[in-house]
């Protein structure tokens, strides 16, 4: 089966600017998860997804990143402006629904790489 | 809150000896417990978990990991290690009813041949 796809790979912006990045799930994977690796740390989770409520936005930095997941497939994560301490792995992530043992195993994408001058 | 501890920055060893990378957790109720390894400029692969049942867990490419419920380690191992093992490896914890996983900050294992 086709994996959790994620675009772009790099992006490099200035300080103040936007970005957005994009998500596509496995298919049928009703939930998915934005998480932010910086570097030298492990994942740390943004936002979560059930189907295109959301479930968990308590880490999320709400004055300037956003996310979506329109009609509950792909999601967009949008950073506006974006400031230096951003830089890091974005990481986006699905599962089975939650409930059941198998929801609680995520799969990820390849991440994208902000770089923030 | 759930929270886990990977006390090493970095696990070096010859090739074809035994691999330990070790990980503690710290969590309220009983713990879900998971291993991803990291390639570099790839997204995390998931190794192996531990929900329920047999406290040894094993996984992917000859890797396994053992439940300690006294000690609250999930430690992960390889009986012989082999240069394409060297990665960065991630220890989780989450618990039922919530899907937020807590990572550890990561081991950087290194086989030398």
């Amino acid at each position: 089966e086709a994996g959790v796809a994620q675009s772009p790979r790099y992006k490099i912006i200035e300080k103040r600017q936007s970005v957005a990045f994009w998500c596509n799930p496995i298919s049928g994977h009703a939930t998915l998860y934005w998480y932010q690796q910086i570097l030298g740390q492990g994942p740390k989770l943004l936002i979560q997804f059930q189907n295109n409520g959301v479930v968990d936005d308590s880490q999320l930095p709400k004055d300037r990143f956003s996310a979506e997941r329109l009609k509950g497939v792909d999601s967009t994560l949008k950073i506006q402006p974006a400031k230096l301490e951003d830089s890091a792995v974005y990481l986006c992530a699905s599962s089975l629904a939650t409930g059941g043992r198998a929801s609680y195993e995520q799969y990820f994408g390849p991440g994208t790489r902000l770089t923030v001058t | 809150a759930q929270s886990v501890a990977q006390p090493e920055d970095q696990v070096n060893v010859a090739e074809g000896n035994p691999l330990t990378v070790k990980c503690t957790y710290s969590v309220s109720g009983n713990p879900y417990l998971f291993w991803y390894v990291q390639y570099p400029n790839r997204g995390l692969q998931f190794l192996l978990k531990y929900i329920t049942g047999d406290n040894l867990v094993k996984g992917s490419y000859g890797f396994e990991a053992e439940f300690n419920k006294s000690q609250t380690s999930f430690h992960l191992k390889k009986p012989s290690a082999l240069v394409s093992d060297s990665a960065l490896y991630f220890c989780a914890v989450t618990y039922y009813g919530n899907n937020r996983l807590a990572f550890g900050k990561g081991n950087q294992v290194v086989v030398i041949p």
